[in-house]
């Protein structure tokens, strides 16, 4: 079974719908994130949570919200989707501390919005 | 805001051929990162370096950490047809403010 799971994988909606990407893993890791990837350019940061209890702003926040339920469990929502969201996000988990802080991502879900 | 620069954005390679890319910044990093990511999937970790100077193998890959902090290279000695997808390369720093920045990556072509 995959470490760090993605629902849906796939999505397609309308412009002005709310909508919730889920994020799960078994990892047993403290600190999740969430990125978006647009073809030609590298993940951008839009949130990450370092516990349960704390949720940080990354480069591209604004448009999204989160939701830290659990340990296990981070969800990314976009209040008012927009075109301009459409991309591959990507959700991604690391034990944090020293020396370094590896991150391991999920599948990816393909966001389009008409 | 802070950016990674990737270099090549694509590479077209025989099989058997050795490849080269690289990452620089203007900002330090104490970690470097370099992951694969293949069409449908997310990015999978290849190589974490955590030291300056750092030179660390996985196989046929090998990948530096630079000395001034600022830059990573990961060669692929003997590629072959599977060595296929984008690789991106991912500097992260948890002082002074937790930062984590990832290339554009690097497309790799290899013709059997």
């Amino acid at each position: 079974d995959a470490d760090v799971t993605q629902t849906p994988r796939n999505r397609i909606t309308k412009t002005g719908k709310r909508i919730m990407l889920e994020c799960s893993q078994t990892k047993g890791h403290d600190r999740m994130y969430w990125y978006r990837q647009d073809p030609g350019l590298g993940l951008q940061l839009i949130y990450y949570s370092f516990d349960v209890k704390d949720i940080n702003k990354g480069e591209i926040s604004d448009g999204y919200s989160v939701s830290r339920q659990a340990q296990a469990k981070f969800s990314l929502s976009l209040e008012s989707a927009i075109p301009n969201q459409t991309a591959l996000y990507f959700c991604a988990t690391s034990v944090g501390g020293s020396p370094g802080d590896t991150q391991y991502f999920g599948p990816g879900t393909r966001l389009t919005v008409l | 805001g802070q950016q990674l620069n990737q270099s090549p954005q694509s590479m077209f390679i025989q099989e058997g051929e050795d490849v080269s890319m690289n990452c620089t910044s203007s900002s330090i990093f104490n970690t470097w990162l370099w992951y694969k990511q293949e069409p449908g999937e997310g990015p999978v970790l290849l190589i974490a370096l955590y030291k300056a100077g750092e030179l660390t193998s996985n196989g046929r890959l090998t990948a530096q950490f630079g000395i001034t902090r600022k830059d990573s290279f990961l060669n692929i000695s003997a590629s072959i047809p599977s060595d296929v997808g984008i690789y991106f390369c991912a500097g992260l720093r948890n002082t002074g403010g937790f930062k984590t920045i990832f290339g554009a990556g690097t497309r790799l072509f290899v013709k059997a």
